[in-house]
């Protein structure tokens, strides 16, 4: 099954409203990292989290590694939001991150 | 001003022939990584390398290589290509090995 879980697979939002994605995890993950790839293709990164919380300007990220889950809020979305976002998960003793099959993210007037 | 250059950007390849992707890093990393994204299929792992040292790879053909001459390096050479290996390959590079990971901006392989 898949190790790393994203939901939803695609979201429309208004532009100004909020909303949140979710990876769920199958592996003991230790770090996490956040990822937009946005329409030409280009991996861009968002957050690398250890257990916590950090937040960056409209975006806010957490990591419970205990209930093996993160999230990725947006608030008060814009167009230029609108791309596909990865979480990527790593465990100790495996050397790669794992990513999830991401969110499709549409951003609309 | 990218940090991680792959080259090429675009590469159409015929089918059984081999082509070698380039990718170097700027950043003093010493891990590297290949990924491989297709149309149907997510983000998937193909290689880790830290020191110039093989760490993980997850790629079931041989007929994919990664080779490393320098530290800041690390290419990827394919052989016998198939219309299956069409793809985009990333390569990406990390401080240390599962450190904070960047990408590049990927070569787009078509097998024809």
């Amino acid at each position: 099954g898949d190790k790393v879980k994203q939901s939803p697979s695609a979201l429309s939002l208004q532009e100004g409203t909020n909303s949140a994605l979710r990876c769920n995890f199958s592996i003991a993950a230790t770090t996490v990292q956040w990822f937009l790839q946005n329409p030409r293709g280009s991996l861009i990164n968002l957050f690398y989290l250890v257990p916590g919380t950090k937040e960056n300007g409209r975006l806010k990220s957490a990591f419970d590694s205990k209930e093996s889950y993160s999230t990725l809020h947006i608030r008060d979305a814009q167009l230029e939001d609108s791309g596909t976002y990865f979480c990527a998960a790593e465990n100790t003793g495996n050397y790669k991150y794992v990513f999830g099959a991401g969110t499709r993210l549409k951003v609309i007037a | 001003d990218p940090k991680i250059i792959q080259k090429p950007k675009y590469l159409v390849a015929v089918t059984g022939s081999e082509k070698i992707l380039i990718c170097e890093q700027y950043l003093g990393h010493n891990a590297m990584y290949w990924y491989r994204q297709s149309a149907k299929k997510p983000l998937e792992f193909m290689f880790s390398y830290s020191y110039q040292k093989l760490m993980d790879n997850q790629t079931a053909s041989s007929r994919f290589q990664p080779q490393s001459s320098k530290k800041n390096h690390l290419d990827l050479q394919i052989t016998a290509l198939k219309p299956d290996d069409s793809a985009t390959y990333f390569c990406a590079s990390s401080q240390e090995i599962n450190t904070e990971v960047f990408f590049g901006k990927g070569t787009r392989l078509t097998v024809v």
